[in-house]
C-alpha cells in the first residue's frame, strides 16, 4: 500500500473550515484514500473515503486531485469537538486491503 | 451496545504473566484486526483475520498470538507480558468491501 505524508499539526479557528492536506504520490490505480480521526485515545472513527471523485458526507468533504497524488479533507465548520488526530490512509480494496496508519495530523480547533 | 466491544478496558499486569484481551462484534463482519498504539504514535497492526480459518501476522506480531473463536470473536494473547508491551490496544472489524473499519474503545494495558 502506498505511503502518505501529512503535516504533524495544524490549527483552525472555531467556525472556520479546516483543510487537512495529504500527499500520496505513489498511489496506484486500485487504492482508495481513507480518512479517520482519533479523539483523545478513543478508537479511530471513520470519516470518508474516495477513489478519484470528490466525495461529501455529513461529516466532511474529500477533494482528490486529478492525478490522485494528493487529497484534502475539509471540515466545513470546525468545532472544538473536531480537535483530534486525523489520519490519511491509502488502502487497496479486496483481500489485501489492510489499514496501515501513519502519524497523522493533530488538528487543534481554537475558540 | 457498542458494535465492537473490548474487554477489559484497563488492565495492569506483571512481567511474565499471560494475559488475554478479548474482542467481540455485532457488525456481522468477517474481518477482524488487532492494533496497538504507543503514546504519540499511530496505530500498528499486530494480527488480522479475514475469516474464522484465516490468521495473518501484521507489522509487529512478535510476542503476541491470536485466536479467532467465531466470526464475532477475536482474542489477543500476550504469552509472557513484558513492560514494552504497555500500550493501548484496539480491535477493529471490516467487511470485504471498500467501506471503513469499525474500532472498539480500546484496552489500556500496563505491564509492570
Amino acid at each position: 500500500d502506498a505511503k502518505t505524508t501529512q503535516p504533524p499539526s495544524m490549527d483552525c479557528a472555531e467556525g472556520r473550515a479546516a483543510n487537512l492536506p495529504c500527499n500520496h504520490s505513489t498511489i496506484s490505480g486500485n487504492e482508495y484514500v481513507y480518512w479517520y480521526r482519533q479523539i483523545h485515545s478513543q478508537g479511530p472513527q471513520y470519516i470518508i473515503h474516495g477513489l478519484k471523485n470528490n466525495e461529501t458526507n455529513e461529516m466532511a468533504s474529500l477533494i482528490i486531485t486529478e492525478d490522485r497524488k494528493s487529497s484534502t479533507l475539509i471540515l466545513p465548520h470546525a468545532t472544538l469537538r473536531d480537535t483530534a488526530v486525523y489520519y490519511c490512509i491509502v488502502r487497496t480494496s479486496g483481500n489485501t486491503g489492510k489499514l496501515i496508519f501513519g502519524q497523522g495530523t493533530t488538528l487543534q480547533v481554537k475558540p | 451496545d457498542a458494535d465492537v466491544t473490548q474487554t477489559p478496558r484497563n488492565r495492569i499486569t506483571k512481567t511474565g504473566k499471560r494475559i488475554m484481551l478479548e474482542c467481540s462484534q455485532t457488525k456481522g463482519h468477517d474481518r477482524m484486526y488487532w492494533y496497538r498504539q504507543d503514546p504519540g504514535l499511530g496505530l500498528r497492526l499486530i494480527y488480522y483475520s479475514f475469516d474464522v480459518k484465516d490468521i495473518n501476522k501484521g507489522e509487529i506480531s512478535d510476542g503476541y498470538s491470536v485466536s479467532r473463536q467465531a466470526q464475532a470473536k477475536f482474542s489477543l494473547s500476550l504469552e509472557s507480558a513484558i513492560p514494552n508491551q504497555t500500550a493501548l490496544y484496539f480491535c477493529a472489524t471490516s467487511d470485504a468491501g471498500i467501506y471503513g473499519y469499525t474500532f472498539g474503545s480500546g484496552t489500556r494495558l500496563t505491564v509492570v
